[in-house]
């Protein structure tokens, strides 16, 4: 089965250090999504991109956190300093965009496990 | 603002009972709405619905939208301890790629 695979799974480090999480989507899927999940916000999106362009990183603050997709293969986002309040889980996705919408639904990593002491 | 809530948010019921859980949603130029089953990783996905009133089935699962009403329903007949979970709803909407989520209704399934 295509898979969407992140790395690291888990993630523990102390505040101020910088943080990179990588995200490998399904092949052939040209958009992608940086989510993050905590009990008290549920899902909230970072940002996405589309054939590797960003179209959207509203949901990310700006001054700490920063995505790209240097390649079609590969997507990161980075929190440089980390804070405890970045704790949570990040999830990626991708999904298959026609004519400008994605049109089949998302398909999610296993997330990476971030905690910061 | 765009926003999808659902209800409730958890559920404790057991095996062999029905289950219905709400998406109610509020979404710019909406496109589709989509559930998804949370275990202990990544949403796996259940269903993308774009039309009112066609029921979409798998198995024990089923779901309706209602965009005049601006909900969807997700059924669960028969429920199994399997089915224990988090369940999401997300609103597609505005440009298309914008996916909006819920917070979840928590089901746990008692032996």
């Amino acid at each position: 089965d295509a898979r969407v695979t992140q790395t690291p799974r888990h993630k523990v480090t102390e505040m101020g250090q910088e943080v990179t999480m990588r995200c490998q989507p399904i092949l052939g899927h040209n958009t992608v999504f940086w989510y993050r999940q905590t009990m008290m916000q549920g899902l909230e999106l970072l940002a996405y991109f589309r054939n590797r362009a960003p179209l959207d990183d509203s949901g990310m603050p700006k001054d700490r956190f920063s995505a790209e997709m240097p390649d079609a293969t590969l997507a990161t986002l980075k929190i440089q300093p980390s804070e405890p309040r970045d704790s949570a889980v990040y999830f990626c996705a991708s999904g298959l965009s026609l004519h400008g919408l994605t049109h089949q639904p998302q398909h999610f990593g296993d997330g990476t496990r971030l905690s910061i002491l | 603002e765009d926003k999808v809530v659902q209800s409730p948010l958890s559920l404790v019921v057991h095996e062999g009972d029905t289950v219905t859980l709400n998406c109610s949603y509020e979404v710019t130029n909406f496109r589709s709405l989509l559930w998804y089953k949370q275990e202990k990783k990544a949403p796996t996905f259940l269903f993308m619905l774009t039309s009112s009133g066609i029921e979409k089935k798998s198995g024990r699962l089923s779901s309706i939208l209602d965009k005049k009403e601006l909900f969807s329903i997700l059924n669960i007949t028969a429920t199994q301890t399997g089915d224990s979970a988090v369940y999401l709803c997300a609103g597609n909407g505005n440009t298309g790629n914008q996916f909006y989520f819920g917070t979840g209704t928590s089901l746990t399934v008692i032996p």
